[in-house]
């Protein structure tokens, strides 16, 4: 167990609509990242919070947004829905935003989009 | 610009025998390295991770991993498979000197370890 909690962990719903992932960071950790991973493109990292604060982003369509609130969870919204959205979405936290930072994943949430 | 080649997508491997999965890197910066597993179903576990010291880096569960500037590469060894290593696994590059913290995957590599 990481520590990185995620809810829901399944969910499906239908082309044009809109859905809520949520995450909670390990105890302590400040940054929060959110990745895709797709049977076509991989895992992507998709957005990146460090405090409240949008850090980095990444490939993230526009129909997708995220926040991180005052008490480090974290939320991403996808809206819009299409096919193409049906993937599994992590999220990961590290105590600080740097690259030799270890970064811890939580479970993920499998979205199936129909 | 960060990116990471996995060599191989399968490796099947008997039980009892070494597994050699093998990942080169590209970096425009100072490497941080690491080895995640995916086990069916399940969220990412770190294996293992190279920042700058010791170039062989050992890791969980029997394995390890030796980092090579000259090869730019970061193969992920065992010595001896087991059943339960079946799994995905990812070669990961980041920017170590960075302050920001984004991960570059590889494509996965699959491994099957037959009884």
């Amino acid at each position: 167990d990481s520590g990185v909690t995620q809810t829901p962990k399944h969910l499906i719903t239908a082309t044009g609509q809109r859905v809520t992932l949520r995450c909670s960071p390990r105890s302590g950790d400040l940054s929060v990242y959110w990745y895709q991973q797709s049977l076509d493109q991989g895992l992507q990292f998709l957005i990146q919070y460090y405090n409240g604060e949008e850090r980095a982003k990444g490939n993230i369509l526009e129909r997708f947004s995220a926040q991180q609130f005052p008490d480090l969870h974290s939320e991403l919204n996808l809206s819009s829905l299409e096919l193409g959205d049906s993937a599994l979405y992590f999220c990961a936290s590290s105590a600080f935003p740097t690259g030799q930072e270890t970064q811890y994943f939580g479970p993920g949430t499998r979205l199936l989009v129909l | 610009a960060q990116s990471v080649t996995q060599l191989d997508s399968h490796v099947s491997v008997s039980e009892g025998t070494p597994v050699l999965l093998r990942c080169n890197y590209s970096s425009s910066y100072s490497p941080s390295l690491f080895w995640y597993v995916q086990h069916p179903n399940k969220g990412l576990q770190l294996l293992l991770k190279y920042t700058s010291a010791a170039t062989l880096v050992k890791g969980i569960n029997g394995f390890e991993a030796e980092f090579k500037k000259s090869e730019t590469s970061f193969h992920l060894t065992k010595p001896s498979a087991h059943m339960s290593d079946a799994a995905e696994y990812f070669c990961v590059v980041s920017e170590r000197g960075s302050t920001l913290g984004r991960l570059y995957f590889g494509r996965g590599t699959q491994l099957t370890v037959w009884p």
